[in-house]
């Protein structure tokens, strides 16, 4: 029931691309991608909903494919800021539930 | 305040007796989260409350957690005779509604031992 993340871990050099896939095995209808830094709470980067309508983070895009019900992360010239672990989530009945996360380390 | 608040944000206690943790979410989020996450896991779904319908309690690990949020407001999430395996950080959120980004607050560290 948890939607299953890939890649688990990654690890960039400043300035390179990643993409972070989020698949699950019963219908999305919506789904959220945080950012959680080492230590600290998970931050909201980006809401995708059916139909195509994004709200978000500027640096940041995602895809979201209802049929494969799955949403895709694009992390582009990557920071050094981007670093930490990445999980999607989708509202259920009554409970949330987040993905498995995907820990993402950007190097200098 | 302008943001999620928690107390305490660290909790040492011994096996066997209860805590109780506070979660005081941003002003007119209808909808409450308490998650729980272990050292180096991924979050795990407690409980959710919107507005004042009765919560969903299937989450909630053992019949030793409780939880309530009086007046849509403030949330207590209550633990009765701690057990090791009890040990995380507890974290709360809250949304304007369901479908909305959340909001964490900065957590609760909880260490029974």
């Amino acid at each position: 029931q948890q939607p299953v993340q890939s890649p688990q871990a990654v690890i960039l050099r400043e300035g390179e691309d990643a993409v972070i896939n989020c698949s699950s095995s019963k219908a999305l209808y919506s789904v959220h991608w945080y950012r959680q830094k080492h230590g600290e709470a998970p931050v909201f980067l980006m809401i995708l909903l059916k139909g195509g309508e994004q709200k978000g983070h500027d640096k940041i895009s995602a895809s979201f494919n209802e049929k494969k019900q799955q949403s895709s992360l694009y992390l582009t010239a990557s920071q050094l800021s981007y670093s930490g672990t990445y999980f999607c989530g989708t509202p259920g009945t009554y409970k949330y539930i987040f993905g498995t996360g995907t820990r993402l380390k950007v190097l200098a | 305040g302008a943001g999620v608040s928690q107390s305490p944000s660290n909790k040492v206690t011994e096996k066997g007796k209860d805590v109780e943790l506070r979660c005081d979410p941003i002003s007119g989020h209808t909808a409450l989260y308490w998650y729980r996450q272990s050292l180096g896991q991924g979050l795990e779904f407690l409980i959710y409350f919107q507005g004042n319908s009765a919560p969903d309690k299937s989450g909630l690990p053992s019949d030793r957690f409780s939880a309530e949020r009086t007046g849509g407001s403030v949330s207590t999430l209550t633990i009765q005779r701690t057990q090791q395996e009890d040990s995380a950080v507890y974290l709360c959120a809250s949304s304007l509604s369901p479908m909305d980004e959340q909001y964490f607050g900065p957590g609760t560290r909880l260490t029974v031992t």
